[in-house]
């Protein structure tokens, strides 16, 4: 099925390790976006991109770095984890015209130690 | 600072009851409101937004929401819940920001349905 794709689902890392996570979508989709979601929290953004090329912070970028080297591709990296990074992640896309993240992925679970 | 607060963290529904689910911004103009589901295990999916005109506005599986200026709300109702409808919903607010729009999301309502 089209849609957004998050790998991996799950991953366990120890402080200080790094890694990153991916997004693909196969929408054609211009915007991309990054969220996390902790409990009673909603999610909050921590990057976007309107485009192959482009990237901008959103509300909480510190600690996360992205890129968007391909239009269908959006990274997440995390240089240097920390445990106030576990939480789970969400990657979404949109049209241009559409305001808002239109689809999203089933999340990433990521657990720092 | 725009902001979105959902009072109701957890609703309990009996199967075939009425649903409404509460959320309240606060924001100098007319906003972007979005209703969003989440399922368990699963990311978020958009139910319903509201741009400008008619204030009540439909979505799908059955849900609508109404715009209400003078109150600051844009409550999302369902006149009989299903079984399936069990999940967390949460309200967003869009503001524009740059060329795009920044949702700030309300910190979500989580709907049981009893059978």
């Amino acid at each position: 099925n089209a849609g957004v794709t998050q790998t991996p689902k799950f991953r366990v890392l120890k402080t200080g390790q790094s890694m990153t996570l991916l997004c693909a979508q196969d929408m054609n989709h211009e915007y991309m976006y990054w969220y996390r979601q902790d409990p009673g929290m909603g999610l909050r953004l921590i990057h976007y991109s309107v485009g192959e090329g482009t990237t901008a912070k959103g509300e909480v970028p510190d600690g996360y770095n992205v890129s968007r080297l391909k239009k269908q591709n959006f990274l997440l990296g995390l240089e240097s984890a920390a445990p106030s990074q576990t939480s789970v992640y969400f990657c979404a896309s949109g049209t241009q015209h559409s305001n808002q993240p239109q689809h999203f992925g089933d999340g990433t679970r990521l657990s720092i130690l | 600072a725009q902001s979105v607060t959902q009072p109701d963290i957890h609703i309990t529904v009996s199967e075939g009851a009425s649903l409404e689910l509460r959320c309240n911004y606060s924001y100098g103009a007319t906003p972007y409101l979005f209703w969003y589901v989440q399922s368990p295990g699963q990311g978020l999916q958009l139910l319903l937004k509201y741009f400008s005109g008619d204030t009540l506005v439909q979505g799908i599986k059955g849900f609508e929401a109404e715009f209400k200026r003078s109150q600051s709300s844009f409550n999302l109702r369902k006149p009989s819940v299903h079984w399936s409808d069990a999940a967390e919903y949460f309200c967003a607010v869009g503001l524009r920001w740059g060329s795009n729009y920044k949702l700030t999301f309300g910190k979500g309502t989580l709907l049981t349905v009893n059978p």
